[in-house]
C-alpha cells in the first residue's frame, strides 16, 4: 500500500510541545508566502501566510516568522496536538502562481 | 459555504485512454488553478485561469494535457493518450484574485493508469 510521507523530513513531537517547521525557498523576488497542512487523502489546507513587508504574523496557535536575507521561513505551533499530525508544506508566490516547497511530516504523539 | 469540489475523487483508466478531470471553485473566486502531487511530494503547477482565458500554461507537462474554463467558474482539465507516468493527485484551487490571495485547494482527484 502507499506509505504517506515516503522520502519526507519528519518531525515528531510529544502532545503539548511547541513544533517548530523549517523552509528555505528560493526565490528573492518572492512576495507572499503561505503555510498548508495536508492530511492523508486530502487537498492542501490553508493556515496561515504573510506578505514580505513583515517578518512575523500570528494566528490562533500558529506563528509564522519569515527572514528574508537567508530566504527562510519558519511555522511554529503551540501546545501542538495530535489532531496537527499531517504534512506541512510552506508555499512562495512568485508573480502569478504558488510554487510548494516538499514539506515536512509532523507525527504528534499522545 | 462550499468549498472546492472536484469529481471523480478516483479515476482508474488504461494507458492510451482519455480523461477529463472537473473542478468546481468557491463561489466568486475569479483565479483557478490546476496542480499535481506525486506521492511524497509538494503539488506541482500546471496551469491557472484568470476568469475564462488561460493566464499561465507553462506547467503543462505536453501536449496531451489541456485545460478549459468556458464560463469562467467550472474547469475541466483533459488529459489524451494517458501514460503511466500521469499517475498522481490532480489537484484543484481557487483564489478570490491572483496575487497575495490564499489559494482554496479542493481534496483532489487521484488518476491510475494501469
Amino acid at each position: 500500500g502507499e506509505s504517506v510521507g515516503l522520502h519526507l523530513p519528519t518531525l515528531s513531537v510529544q502532545e503539548g510541545d511547541n513544533s517548530i517547521i523549517n523552509c528555505a525557498y528560493s526565490n528573492s523576488a518572492s512576495d507572499y508566502f503561505i503555510w498548508y497542512k495536508q492530511e492523508s487523502g486530502k487537498g492542501p489546507q490553508f493556515i496561515i501566510d504573510i506578505r514580505s513587508n513583515m517578518d512575523k504574523r500570528q494566528g490562533q496557535r500558529v506563528t509564522v516568522l519569515l527572514n528574508k536575507t537567508v530566504k527562510h521561513l519558519s511555522l511554529q505551533i503551540a501546545a501542538t496536538q495530535p489532531g496537527d499530525s499531517a504534512v506541512y508544506f510552506c508555499a512562495e508566490n512568485t508573480y502569478s502562481t504558488l510554487t510548494f516547497g516538499k514539506g515536512t511530516m509532523l507525527l504528534v504523539s499522545p | 459555504g462550499a468549498g472546492v469540489s472536484q469529481t471523480p475523487s478516483n479515476k482508474v483508466t488504461e494507458k492510451g485512454k482519455y480523461v477529463e478531470l472537473r473542478c468546481d471553485p468557491i463561489s466568486g473566486h475569479t483565479a483557478l488553478y490546476w496542480y499535481r502531487q506525486s506521492l511524497g511530494q509538494g503539488p506541482e503547477f500546471l496551469i491557472y485561469f484568470q476568469g475564462t482565458g488561460a493566464a499561465d500554461d507553462s506547467g503543462l507537462p505536453n501536449d496531451r494535457f489541456f485545460a478549459v474554463r468556458p464560463e469562467g467558474s467550472v474547469s475541466t482539465l483533459k488529459i489524451q493518450r494517458t501514460e503511466r507516468g500521469d499517475s498522481a493527485v490532480y489537484l484543484c484551487a481557487s483564489s478570490l484574485n491572483v496575487r497575495n490571495s490564499p489559494l482554496h485547494f479542493g481534496n483532489g482527484t487521484r488518476l491510475t493508469v494501469t
